[in-house]
């Protein structure tokens, strides 16, 4: 499967715990956004990053979270101290090129979070 | 503040027949506007784009229309088959350095009955 992996695909947390989700992007690409979702909602954007470089984290919170895309391995998305109001779906989406592209991302299928 | 708006939670329609998915923005920066589709349990996939310098923009059974002094765009599906029944995402942009700052609407669930 070339595309975009997410895992783990499902994580249950207790609050106060952290969460870690996992992102490798399509072969060939270097540019990672995550997304999230929370119930009944849209997708909303969080954090683009390229190779160990944040480029634009506006759409992140700004406690808690944090986003990496180490030179080797894939994206990581951490979230501290989870609270319930972080139970949502967390999609991860790379490009070929970054901000030169048309906006036509390719999204993994989604890492659940569920905090207890 | 919800800046792209999708007003239909849900639509059915039968085989065969036309399925029109609508969607509004209040944003006049936006220039670039995209439809997503998404299964359940799985990731949004790329539909259709337009750019806010045409009108429509066709691929196949997907036609995106733009009427940008209403802010809004709307998407056909012709004939519409049962694979089509999936959430369907609007999305806009503004291009140049942030384009990959995509909007989302929250989603119309597309039912096509056989």
């Amino acid at each position: 499967n070339a595309g975009v992996m997410q895992n783990p695909r499902h994580l249950v947390r207790r609050r106060g715990q952290e969460a870690r989700l996992r992102c490798s992007p399509m072969k060939g690409h270097s540019h990672v956004y995550w997304y999230r979702q929370l119930p009944e909602e849209g997708l909303k954007f969080m954090v683009y990053l390229q190779k160990e470089n944040i480029i634009d984290e506006s759409g992140m919170p700004k406690e808690r979270f944090s986003a990496e895309f180490p030179k080797e391995g894939p994206s990581i998305l951490r979230i501290q101290q989870v609270v319930r109001g972080d139970s949502a779906a967390y999609f991860c989406a790379s490009s070929l090129r970054g901000t030169q592209n048309t906006g036509e991302l390719f999204f993994g299928e989604g890492s659940r979070l569920t905090v207890l | 503040d919800q800046q792209v708006k999708q007003n239909s939670p849900s639509l059915s329609v039968q085989e065969g027949r036309i399925s029109i998915l609508n969607c509004d923005y209040t944003n006049s920066m936006f220039d670039y506007f995209l439809w997503y589709k998404k299964y359940p349990a799985e990731g949004p996939t790329f539909l259709i784009s337009i750019s806010s310098i045409k009108d429509k923009n066709e691929d196949g059974r997907f036609t995106v229309f733009l009427n940008k002094s209403a802010k809004h765009l709307s998407l056909h599906i012709v004939p519409s088959q049962p694979g089509d029944s999936a959430v369907y995402f609007c999305a806009a942009s503004l291009s140049g350095g942030s384009n990959y700052k995509l909007t989302f609407g929250k989603g119309t669930l597309l039912t096509v009955n056989p």
